[in-house]
């Protein structure tokens, strides 16, 4: 069985620059979440897809940040434009009933913003 | 709101000695309860999880965790550490889905493991 996909695995940026990260979950899995982990930190959910519908955005920075999830598969997270604090790993999971259990990890996306 | 302490940020052990990875949850009913293992450059691995019955629950690679609800705590342990075990863990309090909870996990700030030949 394939495991979560990510592209690309490095990004280094100028800050105000846009950058857009993918995701490809494991066949068949409805929920979709993407994290954010800072260095020495543990990840944080940034948002939480359900399908193909939003189910928690709350810590979202929605001033910069969007994601959508085309058709229920595939999802793309967009930083527009980025901070030097937004410097991190963006880990994207996938499980299949959602809701807690069990989530799988892609290798995650390592940006740096310069 | 849920949170999870881990209270060691760096933890050396001589390979073959024993080890024990503290975690302590804040959640308001009975938790579902993780550990994952992150190897550098490497996503989140599950390695194991408790969700009820019985409190001392099995995972992979040979290690366990007990959940001790008058504690809060669910600590990770193994009898005998390898060198390959040095990475990096998390351990997560997941909400129980149900009305508006969508079951977030809220994961710890981690702990390194560094095994000494």
């Amino acid at each position: 069985e394939a495991g979560v996909a990510q592209s690309p695995r490095y990004k280094i940026i100028e800050k105000r620059q846009s950058v857009a990260f993918w995701c490809n979950p494991i066949s068949g899995h409805a929920t979709l979440y993407w994290y954010q982990q800072i260095l020495g930190q543990g990840p944080k959910l940034l948002i939480q897809f359900q399908n193909n519908g939003v189910v928690d955005d709350s810590q979202l920075p929605k001033d910069r940040f969007s994601a959508e999830r085309l058709k229920g598969v595939d999802s793309t997270l967009k930083i527009q434009p980025a901070k030097l604090e937004d410097s991190a790993v963006y880990l994207c999971a996938s499980s299949t009933r959602g809701l807690t259990y069990e989530q799988y990890f892609g290798p995650g996306t390592r940006l740096t913003v310069t | 709101a849920q949170s999870v302490t881990q209270p060691d940020i760096h933890i050396t052990v001589s390979e073959g000695a024993s080890l024990e990875l503290r975690c302590n949850y804040s959640y308001g009913a009975t938790p579902y309860l993780f550990w994952y293992v992150q190897s550098p450059g490497q996503g989140l691995q599950l390695l194991l999880k408790y969700f009820s019955g019985d409190t001392l629950v099995q995972g992979i690679k040979g290690f366990e965790a007990e959940f001790k609800r008058s504690q809060s705590s669910f600590n990770l342990r193994k009898p005998s550490v390898h060198w390959s075990d040095a990475a990096e863990y998390f351990c997560a309090v997941g909400e129980r889905a149900g009305g508006t909870s969508y079951g977030k996990l809220t994961f710890g700030q981690g702990t390194i493991l560094t095994v000494h030949p």
